[in-house]
Formats: structure tokens, C-alpha cells, sequence
């Protein structure tokens, strides 16, 4: 399939070493976030939320860290494997009440794991 | 259980021309959301339908519309197909949330090409 990653920032890595991905986002509303992983042909696969009220959230080998003050998102990945090789995107979520909401997303960054 | 499937994987019109692209949502979700994500970026919010109804809209023209039947499936039609719509087309289903956190699952995509 063909790269969702192209003109993407690109974080490259060693397998076996913790990846940092960055994201900032935009509305000071947004009171919950998601990170996703888009593998190139692939639909976004979530890999984990957080909510406003919280600043860090851990899962399996991943890390949210959440920082309202600047608007700020990281993502963690532990002991990174090959099969973490994606494009990695932030969204936070607009809520207009009722049953409506939409993500925005963000930039995404290209993480490119060296053997 | 059956995640979020799309048909049909690819796609190739020509100019003027007018597609329609499907959706079934996740098992027990209610919520579908389309998205068009252009080659190297990230996706970008288009309607989400509930209750068979467009309940929130992003910035995309007329053009665009959809529809969900009675069995929470959707459909999203483009029509008079412009060059600048060839993308990804992606459905995310969720079952809504009284505080807008449902999380959104996404489909692998329709790749469509216009000529």
C-alpha cells in the first residue's frame, strides 16, 4: 500500500528504545483526546484516550502525557519494536452537545524503527 | 465481532462524474462519521450522521452528502467529482456518549482516484 507519511516530520529509532512523539492541539475546549496509529494502506487504529481531567494515562507499553497549560500532547512508546513503524496522529474532540462530536486531527509524525 | 468494514476498496472516476461510497458501522454502534484524508495528512472531518439524521457538518461543500439507514449503515455521495477529490475516505463508527467521549473507530478506507 502506499505511505500515508509522505511530507510527514519523521522521528526515526532504534528497535528497543523508548519513541516520544509530539502533538499540540488547538482548542482549549477540547476536553478529550485520542491517539491513533496509521499504518500505510490502513484505516487510524486507536491506541489510547485521555480525558482533560487527567495528565497521564499509561496502557500497554504507551504513555499520554497531557499538558493543558500549553496545549500540549506526547506519546510514548516503550522498547520500540518494528511493528510500531506508523504514522502516529493526536485528535482531540470538539463536543457540540447531544450526540455530536468530531475529531480534529492532527499533523502526524512518521515513526520509522531501525532493526 | 466485526469491526468497521467499507466497500469498495478502491475507486476510479472520472471528472463530473458521481460516486457513492458505503459503510457499516462496528457491531452495537450508532454514530458514523465520514472523514477524506489527503495523501500525507491527516483526516479531515466531512458529517457524522445519528438517528439517521446529519447532526454536525465540517467544511466541505454540497456536493457532499450522505445518509444512515434504519440498521445504522451509511452511505457517503459525492457528486460532480472534481481532481481534488481524489483521496482516502474513511467511516468511524462509535456509539454515542452523553458527554461527547465516545471514542470513534475507523474503517480501512475507500481509495478514490479521479481522472
Amino acid at each position: 500500500g502506499e505511505s500515508v507519511g509522505l511530507h510527514l516530520p519523521t522521528l526515526s529509532v532504534q528497535e528497543g528504545d523508548n519513541s516520544i512523539i509530539n502533538c499540540a492541539y488547538s482548542n482549549s475546549a477540547s476536553d478529550y483526546f485520542i491517539w491513533y496509529k496509521q499504518e500505510s494502506g490502513k484505516g487510524p487504529q486507536f491506541i489510547i484516550d485521555i480525558r482533560s481531567n487527567m495528565d497521564k494515562r499509561q496502557g500497554q507499553r504507551v504513555t499520554v502525557l497531557l499538558n493543558k497549560t500549553v496545549k500540549h500532547l506526547s506519546l510514548q512508546i516503550a522498547a520500540t519494536q518494528p511493528g510500531d513503524s506508523a504514522v502516529y496522529f493526536c485528535a482531540e474532540i470538539l463536543y457540540y452537545g447531544g450526540a455530536t462530536n468530531k475529531l480534529i486531527f492532527g499533523t502526524g509524525t512518521l515513526l520509522a524503527v531501525q532493526p | 465481532d466485526a469491526g468497521v468494514t467499507q466497500s469498495p476498496t478502491h475507486l476510479i472516476k472520472t471528472r463530473g462524474q458521481q460516486v457513492t461510497l458505503r459503510c457499516s458501522p462496528k457491531s452495537g454502534h450508532d454514530t458514523v462519521s465520514w472523514y477524506q484524508q489527503a495523501l500525507g495528512q491527516g483526516p479531515q472531518f466531512i458529517f457524522q450522521y445519528y438517528e439517521e439524521e446529519e447532526r454536525q457538518r465540517g467544511n466541505f461543500p454540497d456536493r457532499f452528502s450522505g445518509h444512515q439507514f434504519p440498521n445504522y449503515s451509511s452511505e457517503l455521495n459525492v457528486n460532480a467529482l472534481l481532481l481534488g477529490d481524489s483521496a482516502l475516505y474513511l467511516c468511524a463508527s462509535s456509539l454515542v456518549a452523553t458527554d461527547g467521549t465516545d471514542t470513534q473507530y475507523f474503517g480501512p478506507g475507500t481509495r478514490l482516484t479521479v481522472l
